[in-house]
């Protein structure tokens, strides 16, 4: 089994849908929950994260983890064309260092 | 503010062929993490360098290595390149060795023939 699991999609969308994308871990001693949007041949761009249980908002994006499920949620409202890449969850492993567990990304495409 | 460069962006090498990477951290950054994403995949941890020293270590051969400069950039050497070695290779840093907040170069795509 896999540390981090993540539906690879795609998925397809019309502009203006409410997206909700979700991963599952393992690992109880998970503590910060990361989401990465990756570009086709670009480098993963920090969304947003979260430490521990909670809700987070930034804009049109909210991050959520629920740590009793181990369920991991990123939600894009009023999606626009300019969305459509491919979003990465991560678990960060804390320790002497900290190492980032990815799922295998999800494939969004928003259509106009 | 200056983010996280790469160089080369491609590179082609033949299989047993050595590799060099190189990563400029964001400024003010002290620490770098490298991580290998095959086609259709998530990123992979390789190693973590923090003032010049490997200070953790994902499931990758001796053949992976790297090093970190006292400016804090740093090289991903590869040595004896198998075809299973072509990738993105990513490098990411970060304020302190146990930051949470990593950010990524564009990458280098290695390919193996």
């Amino acid at each position: 089994q896999k540390e981090v699991e993540q539906d690879p999609g795609p998925l397809s969308v019309p502009e203006g849908a409410i997206v909700s994308l979700n991963c599952t871990y393992s690992n109880s001693a998970f503590q910060y929950f990361m989401w990465y949007r990756q570009y086709s041949r670009k480098g993963p761009e920090l969304l947003m994260y979260t430490y521990s249980s909670g809700n987070k908002e930034d804009g049109r994006f909210t991050a959520q983890v629920d740590k009793s499920s181990k369920y991991i949620s990123l939600f894009i409202r009023d999606s626009q064309p300019s969305d459509s890449a491919t979003y990465l969850c991560a678990s960060l492993l804390s320790g002497g260092y900290n190492k980032l567990i990815f799922g295998a990304g999800t494939r969004l495409a928003v259509h106009p | 503010e200056t983010g996280v460069t790469q160089s080369p962006t491609h590179l082609i090498k033949t299989r047993g062929q050595q590799v060099t990477l190189r990563c400029s951290s964001q400024s003010g950054h002290n620490t770098v993490s490298w991580y290998q994403q095959a086609l259709g995949q998530g990123p992979q941890f390789i190693f973590q360098y923090y003032r010049e020293e490997e200070n953790g270590r994902g499931n990758f051969p001796p053949r992976f290595s790297g090093l970190q400069f006292p400016n804090y950039s740093s090289e991903l050497n590869v040595n004896a390149l198998e075809l299973d070695d072509s990738a993105l290779y990513l490098c990411a840093s970060s304020l302190a060795k146990q930051g949470a907040e990593q950010y990524f170069g564009p990458g280098t795509r290695l390919t193996v023939t």
